[in-house]
């Protein structure tokens, strides 16, 4: 297996640019998240989806922040418009079935904003 | 709300030494702990998921233990080696948030 794939690897980008990243999780999950990792902050959080369906999204950050999952093997995590703040590597992370499992995480975007 | 943390934030030691991670979290009521590895500019690899009822769990030369009463996990690493050079964090799966809440994690050098 492949593992969880996320593109791209690394983004610069001017402030208020959009900004677009993208995870296939292993094939036969069903749970997928998105996380943040910051020196400050450490690892948070943002969105989890299960069966494609979003469960708990308290920890995206605003408005400007929304992501999606329109079928079991694409996630998309977007920014718009992007700030300096949002510079960070972005994971994602994929589980069988669930946040009580195991999570397996892709090698992340880091991400920019100038 | 769920707090992890980690202590010590770095640790430097000398190859063959056994070793100590420590990891705690102000909510006991959790669904599991898992502890993870990362490797600079890479992801997170989990090394071991103990379940709430676990009172330790073992892989090799790691071996990681539970007390939920007192709000703390071990991780130990035995005859350490270079290779296990990276930051190792803790996460806390349940409690309050149906969720894993992630410690800052510990540095660790493992030196030839």
């Amino acid at each position: 297996d492949a593992g969880v794939i996320q593109s791209p690897r690394h983004e610069v980008t001017e402030m208020g640019q959009e900004v677009t990243l993208r995870c296939k999780p292993i094939s036969g999950h069903n749970s997928l998240f998105w996380y943040r990792q910051t020196m400050m902050r450490g690892l948070e959080l943002l969105i989890y989806f299960n069966n494609n369906v979003p469960i708990d999204d308290s920890g995206m950050p605003e408005d400007r922040f929304s992501a999606k999952m329109p079928n079991a093997s694409f996630s998309t995590l977007k920014i718009q418009p992007s700030e300096p703040r949002d510079s960070a590597v972005y994971f994602c992370a994929s589980s069988r079935q669930g946040w009580e499992e195991t999570q397996y995480f892709g090698p992340g975007t880091r991400l920019l904003v100038l | 709300k769920q707090e992890v943390t980690q202590i010590p934030a770095a640790l430097s030691v000398p190859e063959g030494e056994n070793l100590v991670l420590n990891c705690s979290f102000t909510d006991s009521a959790i669904y599991n702990l898992q502890w993870f590895r990362q490797d600079p500019g890479k992801g997170l690899t989990s090394l071991l998921l103990i379940q709430s009822s676990q009172r330790e769990q073992t892989s090799g030369r790691l071996n990681a233990s539970l007390d939920k009463s007192s709000g703390r996990s071990t991780l130990y690493i035995a005859a350490s080696q270079p290779g296990d050079s990276a930051t190792y964090l803790c996460a806390v799966g349940g409690g309050s948030n149906y969720k894993l809440t992630f410690g800052k994690g510990t540095l660790l050098t493992v030196n030839p």
